[in-house]
């Protein structure tokens, strides 16, 4: 079946790392997604990661996929107040077109 | 370049009646999906258009319908609201057609329309 799963809260001091963990079920999956969500606010796209791949760094953010134990990461170094939000990781499965699985989201909350 | 534009951003309705929502997506963009997003749920696939025709569509009642038009704008419609139908929902296009190409089709959301049934 198709689950994709997340803890639900996060708390993180300004400038320490943040991890935000994801697993999901469908072996099929092409793309996995990291969306934040901030207040009052749509979705916004930070990263994805073709299966294929094992790693990814774009910036801050750093995903790490385990495509054995299906789980995904995201990494934010330094993080900072901004990053406050709630993150979301979804997996495409291979035939789904635009049909993304959603987890229930991360609330990450960087204290000052 | 524009994003995508969700109309109205807020409405307040009662059960029972209707709702209509519109969704403009990014210039050039002919994908457009629908989700449904609720603390309970959350968020969750109703359905994908291109080029005027729905490609796919979730596991929603009859009561949520949508549209594509010429211009590649959207509408979705819920009928015979209930309580349950209070939610927000977001609208996201993309660029290339659903199930084609190799690349990782991202999907750009808009803020999305908040929903209240009373």
């Amino acid at each position: 079946g198709e689950d994709v799963e997340q803890s639900l809260f996060l708390s993180v001091r300004e400038g320490d790392s943040s991890v935000i963990n994801c697993t999901y079920t469908d072996s099929s999956s092409t793309y996995l997604y990291w969306y934040k969500q901030e207040p009052g606010a749509g979705l916004q796209l930070l990263t994805y990661i073709f299966s294929n791949m094992d790693m990814k760094q774009d910036q801050r953010l750093t995903v790490l996929l385990n495509k054995k134990d299906k789980h995904l990461s995201l990494r934010i170094a330094d993080t900072q107040t901004g990053d406050s939000a709630i993150y979301f990781c979804a997996e495409r499965p291979m035939d789904s077109s635009y049909k993304l699985i959603f987890g229930s989201g991360t609330r990450l909350l960087v204290r000052p | 370049k524009a994003g995508v534009t969700q109309t109205p951003r807020y409405l307040i309705k009662t059960r029972g009646q209707q709702v209509t929502l519109s969704c403009s997506p990014i210039s050039g963009h002919r994908s457009v999906s629908w989700y449904q997003q609720t603390p309970g749920q959350g968020l969750q696939f109703l359905f994908e258009y291109f080029s005027e025709t729905q490609r796919n569509k979730g596991n929603f009642p009859g009561r949520f319908s949508g549209r594509q038009f010429s211009n590649s704008r959207s509408e979705m419609n819920v009928s015979t609201l209930e309580l349950g139908d209070s939610a927000l929902y977001l609208c996201a296009s993309s660029l290339v057609p659903p199930g084609q190409g190799t690349g990782a089709n991202v999907l750009t959301f808009g803020a999305g329309s908040r929903l209240t049934v009373l």
